[in-house]
């Protein structure tokens, strides 16, 4: 099994829908991360979290909302889904101790 | 803050020669430094990083770094460019303590011309 697990892989969804994109770690960390890949921008980190009671907003954070259900479970839902917000999504997590990351395969989101 | 430009969007090299890709950074504390690949339709994978060891960091698949603090770069070479090169590549910059949050670069598209 992936040490980060994304679900789903592929989803294409209409405006307007509420839309939530899980991601499961198995490497014990505590800090988890969601960003957004967009051609020719690179990865933008949407949320951030480093344990289930710390949340923190990143760079592009409006639209999006992110629920931490668990040390190894972060969630990233998209209340009303709008065309802008098609992208490839990463969620990641990390070892402070070592800089090291990990990330998942990616979901592809498509807004039509 | 912290902030990471690719100089280029686009680099094209023949088989067999060098490959250069250029990244400088921005950090307000020592950085942590990484280089990615992202081959087509597939994720990231991290091909070296630095972290305030040696300067010159060897990594995956004969790709190395050298670390520049004087010039604030980060460039990623190769001697020699195989056709399984040709892919995305992101150079990303991160603090050592804190919150670590990783900054990415734009990306360069790497194409190898046979």
């Amino acid at each position: 099994d992936a040490d980060v697990t994304q679900t789903p892989r592929n989803r294409i969804t209409k405006t307007g829908k509420r839309i939530m994109l899980e991601c499961s770690q198995t490497k014990g960390h505590d800090r988890m991360y969601w960003y957004r890949q967009d051609p020719g921008l690179g990865l933008r980190l949407i949320y951030y979290s480093f344990d289930v009671k710390d949340i923190n907003k990143g760079e592009i954070s409006d639209g999006y909302s992110v629920s931490r259900q668990a040390q190894a479970k972060f969630s990233l839902s998209l209340e009303s889904a709008i065309p802008n917000q098609t992208a490839l999504y990463f969620c990641a997590t990390s070892d402070p101790t070592t800089t090291s990351y990990t990330f998942g395969s990616g979901t592809r989101l498509t807004v039509v | 803050a912290q902030s990471v430009t690719q100089l280029d969007s686009h680099v094209s090299v023949s088989e067999g020669t060098p490959v250069l890709l250029r990244c400088n950074y921005s950090s307000s504390y020592s950085p942590s430094l990484f280089w990615y690949v992202q081959h087509p339709n597939k994720g990231l994978q991290l091909l070296l990083k630095y972290t305030s060891a040696a300067t010159l960091v060897k990594g995956i698949n004969g790709f190395e770094a050298e670390f520049k603090k004087s010039e604030t770069s980060f460039h990623l070479t190769k001697p020699s460019a195989h056709m399984s090169d040709a892919a995305e590549y992101f150079c990303v910059v991160s603090e050592v303590r804190g919150a670590q949050k990783l900054v990415f670069g734009q990306g360069t598209r790497l194409t190898i011309n046979p």
